[in-house]
């Protein structure tokens, strides 16, 4: 079975404070994809990073971290000097191996709102 | 540009109204999906297509039905069996194997 929780729903923070989102996923599989997505008020749902299971190295894209331990089970996200365009709601996912396809699950997702 | 339209954008039925909602790409992509999204609930996934001319269900299949008749087109009909139809749908593709999903933009479907 593969699980992901995001336990946060909702975070406010006020612009320029940095925020992080966590996520902890399960699974018994030692192969698989971690995955953060954004889904802004537009709906449509945009990918910001990919991790498969044998590459901890954290990563830094701008104002945006990744930390990924596989000893806790957790992929979490920061940001770093939030601005409001960061408002959104965002998605964490597992994707596994599962009799030949790639089988995604996703979070409930947190709301983020950064507040001017 | 490259990408998933979906349509349309909102949507309206009476109760025992089947629906069908598009979803075309033009990424080349072979494989497609369908997800619902309900507050406090995530994505759940509908049906996939991983070729044309097939397809699995998903998580929440019962109550839905789709067809795969071009690579690029992937239309999901929520028929009166579907006990809960109002939420967001969303409509994904991607090139086989663990790489990342492109969303289209969704449809709300609303049941009166």
């Amino acid at each position: 079975a593969q699980k992901v929780t995001q336990a946060q729903t909702e975070i406010s923070v006020v612009e320029k404070e940095d925020v992080t989102l966590d996520c902890v996923y399960e699974t018994r599989d030692t192969t698989y994809y971690l995955f953060w997505y954004k889904q802004p008020p537009s709906g449509e749902l945009v990918f910001l990073i990919r991790r498969n299971s044998f590459d901890e190295q954290n990563e830094i894209s701008g104002r945006y971290s990744w930390n990924f331990q596989k000893s806790t089970s957790s992929f979490n996200f920061t940001i770093t000097a939030s601005q409001v365009v960061d408002s959104a709601v965002y998605f964490c996912a597992l994707s596994l191996n599962s009799g030949g396809y790639q089988k995604v699950t996703f979070g409930i997702g947190t709301k983020l709102q950064v507040i001017p | 540009d490259g990408g998933i339209t979906q349509s349309p954008k909102y949507l309206f039925r009476k109760e025992g109204q089947n629906v069908t909602l598009s979803c075309e790409q033009n990424l080349n992509h072979d494989a497609m999906y369908w997800y619902r999204q309900d507050p406090g609930q995530g994505l759940r996934l509908i049906y996939y297509s991983q070729i044309v001319n097939d397809f699995q269900k998903g998580d929440i299949a019962e109550g839905y039905s789709v067809s795969r008749e071009k690579k690029e087109s992937f239309p999901l009909t929520v028929t009166s069996a579907q006990k809960n139809p109002t939420a967001f749908y969303l409509c994904a593709s991607r090139f086989p194997g663990p790489g990342e999903l492109f969303f289209g933009e969704g449809s709300r479907l609303t049941v009166l």
